[in-house]
């Protein structure tokens, strides 16, 4: 059974450009979680999906983010304009059901420079 | 509001040593508890959880961990430490009240000198 993947691995982009991060969660798996490492830093909740809707976005930083899961499998999640304090690992998990184990991907390191 | 404290951003141990990780949690509800390895270049995997059933909870690798509600601590113990336990270890809370989001310490990363 694969398991949880992230694309790209690596980005490195400028400030005010955009980037679209993709999570491709284990099939079968309609909950959806994106986390968020800053250098040095907890691993922060962004948002939660259940199957393609937003079940709690409260760690959403602001407007500048914008996370879909459209058909409920994969998911993107888009920064624009990037600015500098968006650096950090961008990480994806999936599980079955509600409270169940969360299975994290490799995670996506995002720079802006 | 729940949050998890890793006291020791590094702890360095010789092979065969005892693994001490620590962890404290603070929490209004039970909370469920989970202990996260990453190894590098890969993501993070669950070592194991507390669901309040058995206050010592074992998990792979030979890792345990023992929740004490009266010191809100879950440390990670591992009797003997081998090469292949380098990596950054995650201590991380869930409420499951309302949420099953996972709230995580700020991670220690395990050095093992042969």
């Amino acid at each position: 059974e694969a398991g949880v993947t992230q694309f790209p691995s690596h980005s490195v982009i400028e400030k005010g450009q955009t980037v679209t991060l993709r999570c491709d969660p284990i099939s079968g798996h309609d909950n959806l979680y994106w986390y968020r490492r800053v250098m040095g830093k907890e691993i922060k909740f962004l948002l939660h999906f259940v199957k393609e809707s937003k079940q709690d976005e409260s760690g959403m930083p602001n407007n500048r983010f914008l996370a879909e899961r459209t058909g409920g499998t994969y998911s993107t999640l888009k920064v624009q304009p990037a600015e500098l304090e968006d650096s950090g690992v961008y990480f994806c998990a999936s599980s079955q059901d509600y409270g169940f184990e969360q299975y994290f991907g490799p995670g996506t390191r995002l720079t802006v420079t | 509001a729940q949050s998890v404290t890793q006291l020791g951003s590094h702890v360095s141990v010789s092979e065969g040593a005892l693994v001490l990780l620590r962890c404290n949690y603070s929490s209004s509800v039970p909370p469920y508890l989970f202990w996260y390895v990453q190894y590098p270049n890969q993501g993070l995997q669950l070592l194991l959880k507390y669901t309040s059933a058995a206050t010592l909870v074992k998990g792979i690798n030979g890792f345990e961990a023992e929740f004490k509600k009266s010191e809100t601590s879950f440390h990670l113990t591992k009797p003997s430490a081998h090469m292949s336990d380098a990596a950054e270890y995650f201590c991380a809370v869930s409420p499951l009240s309302n949420t099953d989001k996972l709230i995580f310490g700020t991670g220690t990363r395990l050095q093992v000198f042969p």
